[in-house]
């Protein structure tokens, strides 16, 4: 069946430094892929998306590219802030409209 | 929009006590799904709805869970009798199903805490 496979967290950096969170998916065909992100105490958020292949999804610098040939959804930022601290969540959408997420991935910046 | 509303957002109870968590769609969305997020197993699928009706509840874990969709605007997920392993955050996430973008919009979600 379809899965997404991200990498453990946490990650902590520091402010400023460059950040990627990996995550690979497990489909048929070829579903839109998705970025979602979870501050503390509330909901997940959308952070971008991608629908075909070779698309780049980008918002608040952050940025991931669409890879079928290495089934890959990478999850990039050149420099973080301490305001991006979260947990982010890779997702695949499925054919009823239901999403299937990742299990997440901690990520701190420091000061 | 007031986005997707839940209530409560925080709920203590006791093993054995009936749970009943709420969710408001948003306006004109026809899909609604029940997620469930736990440190152990992360975020998981327990049931979704297309225009009212359930169209796959293999995730929820077992009979104590169940989940209603009695008109367009309203959605209640209940659990009888509570468990404390059903303590965790549970999330409603709403979209236009047919609108071809799978974008989930995510209320604040339900923090249940079974003692």
């Amino acid at each position: 069946g379809n899965s997404v496979t991200q990498m453990e967290g946490p990650v902590t950096l520091s402010e400023e430094a460059f950040l990627t969170i990996n995550c690979t998916y497990t489909a048929t065909g070829y579903p839109s892929l998705f970025w979602y992100v979870q501050y503390p105490g509330e909901g997940l958020q959308l952070l971008l998306k991608a629908t075909k292949a070779d698309d780049k999804g980008s918002n608040k610098g952050f940025e991931a590219t669409y890879r079928k040939e290495t089934t890959s959804f990478h999850l990039e930022k050149g420099s973080v802030q301490v305001s991006d601290s979260a947990v982010y969540f890779c997702a695949l959408g499925g054919s009823q409209g239901n999403l299937i997420f990742g299990k997440g991935t901690k990520l701190s910046v420091k000061p | 929009d007031a986005g997707v509303i839940q209530s409560p957002r925080h709920e203590v109870t006791e093993m054995g006590q009936e749970v009943t968590l709420r969710c408001k769609p948003i306006s004109g969305h026809n899909s609604l799904f029940w997620y469930r997020q736990t440190m152990m197993r992360g975020l998981e699928l327990l049931i979704y709805f297309n225009n009212n009706v359930p169209i796959d509840d293999s995730g929820m874990p077992e009979d104590r869970f169940s989940a209603k969709m009695p008109n367009a605007s309203f959605s209640t997920l209940k659990i009888q009798p509570s468990e404390p392993r059903d303590s965790a955050v549970y999330f409603c996430a709403t979209t236009l199903w047919g609108s071809g973008a799978n974008v989930l919009t995510f209320g604040a979600g339900s923090r249940l805490t079974v003692l």
